[in-house]
């Protein structure tokens, strides 16, 4: 119940495309869904946000979809670039429980060919 | 302002000996949580450290071990090391104690450890 399903594993995408990837989560007290961004040799950082009472945010060419009935999310990158080559993770947490922690889905390897 | 600053980098142990690894959050977060990242299983929930008290724990064995000290330092320790422990370890600072609360979750660089 405590995790969070990623897919794919791994992304090809075509400079100009958009690049899609998938999250499912059990647990309905999940209230709190964030993506992150990490390229080699970094730390993941936050790239962009929601909680369960929109259907959808968009933040420049990056926008993630909440579906809250089928319990999946999902992060688009429009206009996809070299740059945006990394390992996406999305995560889920409870607000305010304690004892809460950030659960990460396993990542997904995106590749953006020139 | 300065990033999280994990020490040290890189590190190589052999099976059996034991690994401190050391993490100096952003000034002013009183939160520093722990992960293992491996290729195979992403990354993992190892500890929460807030006010130096230990918040919250995944699912690891007791040979790992963690601590805060009261400027908000941290550092985790593994125990008679195993060639499954090779992973890097990433912290994280945040200003709320719990990352669900919508704080954003600031992570160093990582310390790599290769077990032999």
């Amino acid at each position: 119940q405590q995790q969070v399903k990623q897919s794919p594993q791994s992304l090809i995408v075509q400079k100009g495309g958009i690049s899609i990837i998938n999250c499912a989560y059990e647990n309905t007290a999940f209230d709190y869904f964030p993506w992150y961004q990490q390229f080699p040799g970094k730390g993941p950082a936050l790239l962009i946000a929601i909680r369960p009472d929109v259907s959808e945010k968009k933040e420049g060419r990056f926008t993630i979809s909440f579906n809250k009935s089928a319990k999946q999310f999902s992060l688009h990158i429009m206009d996809s670039q070299p740059g945006d080559s990394a390992t996406y993770f999305c995560a889920a947490s409870i607000k305010g429980q304690a004892g809460t922690a950030l659960i990460f889905g396993k990542g997904t390897t995106l590749s953006v060919s020139s | 302002k300065a990033g999280v600053t994990q020490t040290p980098r890189y590190l190589i142990k052999t099976r059996g000996q034991q690994v401190t690894l050391s993490c100096s959050p952003i000034s002013g977060h009183r939160s520093v949580s722990w992960y293992q990242q491996t290729p195979g299983q992403g990354l993992q929930f190892l500890f929460e450290y807030f006010s130096e008290t230990q918040r919250n724990k995944g699912n690891f064995p007791g040979r790992f071990s963690g601590r805060q000290f009261s400027n908000s330092r941290s550092e985790m320790n593994v125990s008679t090391l195993e060639l499954g422990d090779s992973a890097l370890y990433l912290c994280a600072s945040s200003l709320a104690s719990l990352a669900g609360a919508g704080g954003e979750l600031f992570f160093g660089e990582g310390s790599r450890l290769t077990v032999l």
